[in-house]
């Protein structure tokens, strides 16, 4: 079951901040976030496994709710360089181990 | 982290040869998988190899028409055989780390049908 991400593309100057949201029909095991460069592989960027947790990689952060249904990650203070797609990927928790899926992705464009 | 190297990096193919696609790491993995992306779309998961074990394909794909090899802990070969145009993608493998598999992707090999 494929997880639904929102919104599709964002389009933001530099300085300003985003969301993307990542949600599934059914209680997650993880998330995985990662960003994609145009022409480019993804490249890991956090792992969320615990309901409510919060985690952080500089100005980019990611949490997940107590249901353990949605994740948001978040871009403050946007530079150029975040710009990309950012995908999310899921495990649901009644079938660990299984069924890694990603999202269909937000494409992020951050303008100077 | 992983350095993961893919072989070839592009190629175009005639429609109803086979292409066989090497990815190389440079530490010893246990799990690796092995994605398709359309341009503009996400990535599908085909299979994932586990050295000494056979493949584990999602739906969708087959082993006759993606048929793996996991021959080592740091090596694995994906084939696309009897290419048709629909074929035509990128093809990446990547490795999974840690407790969670957090996965490290390669760079990618692009197919072309022709």
């Amino acid at each position: 079951q494929q997880p639904v991400q929102s919104p599709q593309a964002v389009i933001l100057r530099e300085g300003e901040d985003a969301v993307i949201n990542c949600s599934s029909s059914k209680a997650l095991y993880s998330v995985h976030w990662y960003r994609q460069k145009h022409g480019e592989a993804p490249v890991f960027l956090m792992i969320l496994l615990k309901g409510g947790e919060q985690k952080g990689h500089e100005k980019i952060s990611a949490s997940f709710n107590e249901k353990k249904q949605q994740s948001s990650l978040y871009l403050t203070a946007s530079q150029l360089s975040y710009s990309g797609t950012y995908f999310c990927g899921t495990e649901l928790l009644d079938n660990y181990g299984q069924n890694f899926v990603f999202g269909p992705g937000t494409r992020l464009s951050v303008l100077p | 982290s992983a350095v993961i190297s893919q072989k070839p990096s592009r190629d175009i193919c005639q429609r109803g040869t086979s292409l066989t696609i090497q990815c190389q790491v440079d530490s010893q993995v246990t799990m690796m998988f092995w994605y398709r992306q359309q341009p503009g779309q996400s990535l599908t998961l085909i299979a994932t190899a586990n050295q000494g074990s056979e493949a584990t394909y999602e739906s969708g794909f087959v082993i006759d028409k993606f048929p793996i090899s996991r021959p080592n802990l740091t090596f694995s070969t994906l084939t696309v055989s009897n290419m048709s145009p629909e074929d035509s993608s990128i093809y990446l493998c990547s490795v999974g780390r840690g407790g969670t598999n957090e996965q490290y992707f390669g760079p990618g090999t692009r197919l072309t049908v022709t």
